[in-house]
């Protein structure tokens, strides 16, 4: 089975902080995912990365970074909070060539 | 501009009977389909796709139906049981060979009645 792990399950930080969001999945997928849950807005994509050090925006890509260094980690960076970016966070996977995306168990943060 | 829209943002639905939630889509270069099942607290799982050649695909108790010409798809749940409420995506790719991101829908909350 697919296993994607997200580093925390909820996180709550200050508005103007620094957060690093990890992901980290263990079937050698390629393709990496990160979207936001809002409620009535459905899944929005943030970034992807097809490949280590690979990085493509999404369709909401301001006021976030990614970083992908090794194959199995991808972790999205909010360079300055804003209370904006109070949401759920989900982390995917994919085999390259497949459909299918693997999700992790989601990370709801809190800007205050 | 939604190109995957989940009209009902809710569906409630009595044990036992069918449940039938909707998609519709707007981009014609779509030819890939999936639905996901989210409860809450956890991320979404991948419940059945359909490939645009095809008008159906069956598993289980779980059918997804295409209208490629209506750009329309349903996911049909036959018997309904209290396991099944959750929240519904639909999603759909513009390839189905891969590197191709996926769109979501909005989703929509289903409520089986005991």
């Amino acid at each position: 089975d697919v296993k994607v792990t997200q580093s925390s399950r909820y996180l709550v930080k200050r508005t103007g902080e620094k957060v690093f969001l990890e992901c980290v999945q263990d079937m050698d997928h390629e393709n990496m995912f990160w979207y936001r849950q809002d409620p009535g807005l459905g899944l929005r994509l943030i970034y992807f990365s097809y490949d280590v050090k690979m990085k493509e925006k999404g369709d909401i890509p301001e006021g976030y970074s990614v970083s992908r260094e090794k194959k199995e980690r991808f972790s999205l960076i909010l360079e300055s909070a804003s209370t904006n970016q109070t949401s759920m966070y989900l982390c995917a996977s994919r085999l390259q060539g497949t459909d299918t995306q693997y999700f992790g168990p989601g990370t709801r943060l809190t800007v205050l | 501009d939604q190109q995957v829209k989940q009209n009902s943002p809710s569906l409630s639905v009595q044990e036992g009977r069918i449940s039938i939630l909707n998609c519709d889509y707007t981009n014609s270069m779509f030819d890939y389909f999936l639905w996901y099942k989210k409860y809450p607290a956890e991320g979404p799982t991948f419940l059945i796709s359909i490939s645009s050649i095809k008008d159906k695909n069956e598993d289980g108790r779980f059918t997804v139906f295409l209208n490629k010409s209506a750009k329309h798809l349903s996911l049909h749940i036959v018997p309904s049981q209290p396991g099944d409420s959750a929240v519904y995506f639909c999603a759909a790719s513009g390839s189905n060979f891969g590197n191709e991101k996926l769109t979501f829908g909005t989703g929509t909350r289903l409520t089986i009645i005991p």
